[in-house]
């Protein structure tokens, strides 16, 4: 276990709706990115956030935000939420910064469902 | 739990055989490469990485081997068992705009036959 955690564990929305994806940090880290992973694809690049900050964005619309606390936990937001945003949404959690060799560590992923 | 193997290449070995996963990598400037497997219904398992000023790197029954002169990454599993049955990612790091972003292979799907 890599001591990542994210809720809820799946989760069943309608088009149009918000959804709220939540992560916790392995301890001692201090960066956290989230991923978007379609079946049978490998995961996405959503965006960063380190030290409470964003440190960067994959290709994604503005409707997905983020946000991350001071005890470094993170939020995925996503509004007006599409049928092709059906997913496993990762995050994963690593000590910061862009040093070379900073190893991500995964959660077990939400998986969201919009019908 | 749902497959993660949907439409992915497909690696079938017999237990107790070698397998070697490969993988080539988009960006010649990335110099960071990680290997992850991914159960089904579970998140990316840290397997194994390697900095590009090596060529060579093993671990417990793993070795990782980098061409960069081919952008190639290769994933070699000893005495492959049936709990090594996943679907096998490469990642390569971006350092475009300083973030600490992971690139993704497409997958290998590992077969293990008892």
């Amino acid at each position: 276990e890599t001591g990542v955690t994210q809720s809820p564990t799946h989760l069943i929305k309608t088009r149009g709706q918000q959804v709220t994806l939540r992560c916790s940090s392995q301890s001692g880290h201090n960066t956290v990115s989230w991923y978007q992973q379609a079946l049978g694809q490998g995961p996405q690049f959503i965006f960063q956030y380190y030290r409470e900050e964003e440190n960067g964005r994959g290709n994604f619309p503005p409707r997905f935000s983020g946000l991350q606390f001071p005890n470094y936990s993170s939020e995925l937001n996503v509004n007006a939420l599409e049928l092709d945003d059906s997913a496993l949404y990762l995050c994963a959690s690593s000590l910061g910064g862009d040093r070379a060799g900073d190893t991500q560590y995964f959660g077990p992923g939400t998986r969201l469902t919009v019908l | 739990g749902e497959s993660v193997g949907l439409h992915l290449p497909t690696l079938s070995v017999q237990e107790g055989d070698n397998s070697i996963i490969n993988c080539a990598y988009s960006n010649s400037a990335s110099d960071y490469f990680i290997w992850y497997k991914q159960e089904s219904g579970k998140g990316p398992q840290f397997i194994i990485d390697i900095r590009s000023n090596m060529d060579k790197r093993q671990g417990q029954r793993v070795t990782v081997l980098l061409n960069k002169t081919v952008k190639h990454l290769s994933l070699q599993i000893a005495a492959t068992q049936p709990g090594d049955s996943a679907v096998y990612f490469c990642a390569e790091k971006d350092y475009g705009g300083a973030t600490n972003k992971l690139i993704f292979g497409t997958g290998t799907l590992l077969a293990v036959q008892p």
